[in-house]
């Protein structure tokens, strides 16, 4: 059973740059995977931020861009504001139409 | 504009079954792919199924295989969950979303979600 891997939370000073990761339990995220980035706040869908890898969706801030990061994909926050504060969902795709959501990242801006 | 609209959402008792609907508008529903998604209270996001464009391909979750069908109707816009025996596990807010770009991808679109409650 594949497992994508997020760190559970994160902190961020107002301004400051954050870097979230998203991992295979077993061997390395590569942009065949898809890597996709969500940010959700309580109550309210997913908003997609970052799609295959880097792919800034519509109305998303420069602030927010993803990369590949040695073995994991990675969403970076650079400049974070405090509307950022939310929960972070990445998922992969992982063959024969199978997509895998990690846990989530919940950052706080303080 | 491009929409998603999830209904169908109820309380049920365990093992029995429920339908739920995602009407589209806004876009070319018959050239996009189309998943569930679902997020229990409290949880984190859980990919569900996925159905190819002409509705002849459909996968799924492990949690799911054998107990729910999407389905499709690209005449109405309108995509499926069928879900079967139910049970507290599968308590949650479902999500349809759309395909990146055709065939691709997860999150084009979402819609603002149905809640499933499943208790006795």
């Amino acid at each position: 059973q594949t497992v994508v891997t997020q760190e559970p939370s994160f902190s961020v000073s107002p301004g400051g740059t954050v870097t979230l990761t998203c991992g295979l339990s077993s061997g390395s995220v590569s942009t065949s995977h898809h890597p996709t980035w969500y940010q959700q706040t309580p109550g309210q869908a997913p908003r997609t931020l970052i799609y295959s890898t880097n792919g800034r969706s519509s109305g998303v801030p420069e602030r927010f861009s993803g990369s590949i990061l040695g073995s994991k994909a990675a969403l970076t926050i650079t400049g974070a504001q405090a509307d950022d504060e939310s929960h972070y969902y990445c998922v992969l795709y992982v063959g024969s139409g199978i997509w895998v959501f990690g846990g989530g990242t919940k950052v706080t801006v303080l | 504009q491009v929409q998603l609209v999830e209904s169908g959402g109820d309380m049920v008792q365990p093992g029995r079954s429920l339908r739920l609907s995602c009407a589209a508008s806004g876009f070319t529903f018959s050239n996009y792919m189309m998943h569930w998604v679902r997020q229990a209270p409290g949880k984190g996001l859980e990919w569900v199924a996925l159905i190819s464009l002409e509705g002849t391909k459909q996968y799924y979750a492990d949690s799911v295989k054998g107990r729910f069908i999407i389905s499709r109707d690209n005449s109405k816009n309108t995509l499926y969950l069928q879900m079967y025996g139910l049970t507290a596990e599968d308590t949650a807010v479902y999500y349809c979303a759309r395909t990146i770009s055709s065939s691709t991808g997860l999150g084009g679109c979402w819609g603002q979600g149905t809640l499933v409650t499943v208790s006795s």
